[in-house]
């Protein structure tokens, strides 16, 4: 069985600042990870996803995320937010053994807000 | 290129009523599917396809139906509305079901049953 968990339901930061959004993830076997953006009134669209390989994954619009298994963890940061980035944020799981889109996993969304 | 469509945008049934939302993509791929999203619940797959005449059902099947007769096409029929149904509906679809391949979502459709 997999999970995530996204703690809290709402991030604000200011304009300028560094952007973390927190995942971690259950599973028993290795994970592909992923994370998706929703903006305001639109459908999900995929930010970035770790398969294999290289842990730091970098995305799109500037965000990347860290694979730490020890930690079973897939954060999302952003060096330097800005007004565009305000949207809900899902982190999802599948596990490697399935890969199948059919078997992701969603978590509960963050709220990300930036203030001016 | 359209990407994934779906119809309508907005719909308010009375409990009981059945309804078809449309969902339409234009990127020849064999996998579809159907979530339904909810505040504090992430998204929830109803049911997917990986081809046309062939369907599954997800993690919340009940009260809804699916077919796939055309690659295009993938419609979800809620077959008597219940108050339980109301949240937004995504379709998404990507060339497989395969999870290196990117899924693509449509736009959502916003559904109350009073």
């Amino acid at each position: 069985a997999q999970s995530v968990t996204q703690l809290g339901s709402h991030v604000s930061v200011s304009e300028g600042a560094l952007v973390l959004l927190r995942c971690n993830y259950s599973s028993s076997v290795p994970p592909y990870l992923f994370w998706y953006v929703q903006y305001p009134n639109q459908g999900l669209q995929l930010l970035l996803k770790y398969t294999t390989g290289a842990t730091l994954v970098k995305g799109i619009n500037g965000f990347e995320a860290e694979f730490k298994k020890s930690e079973t963890s897939f954060h999302l940061t952003k060096p330097s937010a800005h007004m565009s980035d305000a949207a809900e944020y899902f982190c999802a799981v599948t596990l490697r053994e399935y890969g199948a889109n059919s078997k992701l996993t969603f978590g509960k969304g963050i709220t990300l807000s930036v203030r001016p | 290129n359209a990407g994934v469509t779906q119809t309508p945008k907005f719909q308010v049934l009375k409990t009981g009523q059945s309804m078809t939302l449309q969902c339409a993509q234009d990127m020849n791929h064999e996998y579809m599917s159907w979530y339904r999203q909810d505040p504090g619940m992430g998204l929830r797959l109803i049911h997917y396809s990986v081809g046309a005449g062939i369907t599954d059902q997800g993690e919340v099947p009940n009260g809804y139906n699916v077919s796939r007769s055309t690659t295009e096409d993938f419609p979800l029929r809620l077959l008597s509305a219940a108050p339980s149904q109301t949240s937004v509906y995504f379709c998404a679809s990507s060339y497989n079901d395969r999870a290196l391949e990117t899924q693509y979502f449509g736009p959502g459709t916003r559904l109350l049953v009073l």
